[in-house]
C-alpha cells in the first residue's frame, strides 16, 4: 500500500492554469476508474472535488477537471482564484480491496 | 444536509486503548458504507478502513490491520473504530467519511471535522 506519488507543491498566477499529477501502478490508479481529487485548506476537512477519474459532484465549479493515463491521474484547474490555494490529495482504489491516497500537493496562488 | 460529528478523541498512553465514535444524521445511514481516515500532523491523509453498509464487508489498511476494528450500529447511525494497542505514529486527526455506495464505491462524498487522538505517554 505505498502512497501515489504527487508532486510537494504547484503554482500559478490567478487565472492561469495549473495541472497536478498523481502517479501510481497497475494496481491502483492504472487498473482502476476509481480516482478520485480533495481539496483541502489548512483547519479544514477535505473535501470531494472529482470522482471516477473525471466527474464532478453536483454544484462544483467546472474550473476543476481531473483525466487519466495510464498510471498517471492528473487534477486541472483553470482561471486560478485566490480561494484555490489549498492542500490537494489524490487517491484511487487497489487490487487490494482498499484506497490509497497521494501524498499531497500544496497549491500557492501567486 | 448531511452531518458527521466525531468524538472519542483524547490523549492516551502507548499500549492502550480508544473508541472512536460518528454520529451520522441527514441521510438513510443504513444504506451507505463509511470510511475512516486519518492526518497525522502536518502530514498527508491516510485511509484506515471501510465498512460495508450492513457491516458484512470490512477492509483495513496494513498499518491497521490486526489493532484496529471499525463497526456501525445502524439502529443508533453511529459508526465506530476500536483503536487497540496504540501507538506513539497513531497520533492524528481521525476523519469518519461517507461512501456514496453501500458496499463501499471508494469515494470520501462527505467528511466529518474529525477528532484528534493523541498517544503520549
Amino acid at each position: 500500500q505505498s502512497a501515489l506519488t504527487q508532486p510537494a507543491s504547484v503554482s500559478g498566477s490567478p487565472g492561469q492554469s495549473i495541472t497536478i499529477s498523481c502517479t501510481g501502478t497497475s494496481s491502483d490508479v492504472g487498473g482502476y476508474s476509481s480516482v478520485s481529487w480533495y481539496q483541502q485548506h489548512p483547519g479544514k476537512a477535505p473535501k470531494l472535488m472529482i470522482y471516477d477519474v473525471s466527474n464532478r459532484p453536483s454544484g462544483l465549479s467546472n474550473r476543476f477537471s481531473g483525466s487519466k493515463s495510464g498510471n498517471t491521474a492528473s487534477l486541472t484547474i483553470s482561471g486560478l482564484q485566490a480561494e484555490d490555494e489549498a492542500d490537494y490529495y489524490c487517491s484511487s482504489y487497489t487490487s487490494s480491496s482498499t484506497l490509497v491516497f497521494g501524498g499531497g500537493t500544496k497549491l500557492t496562488v501567486l | 444536509q448531511v452531518q458527521l460529528v466525531e468524538s472519542g478523541g483524547g490523549v492516551v498512553q502507548p499500549g492502550r486503548s480508544l473508541r472512536l465514535s460518528c454520529a451520522a444524521s441527514g441521510f438513510t445511514f443504513s444504506d451507505y458504507g463509511m470510511h475512516w481516515v486519518r492526518q497525522a500532523p502536518g502530514k498527508g491523509l491516510e485511509w484506515v478502513a471501510i465498512i460495508s453498509y450492513d457491516g458484512s464487508n470490512k477492509y483495513y489498511a496494513d498499518s491497521v490491520k490486526g489493532r484496529f476494528t471499525i463497526s456501525r450500529a445502524n439502529s443508533k447511525n453511529t459508526l465506530y473504530l476500536q483503536m487497540n494497542s496504540l501507538r506513539a505514529e497513531d497520533t492524528a486527526v481521525y476523519y469518519c467519511a461517507k461512501d456514496p455506495s453501500g458496499d463501499g464505491y471508494n469515494v470520501l462524498e462527505y467528511w466529518g471535522q474529525g477528532t484528534l487522538v493523541t498517544v503520549s505517554s
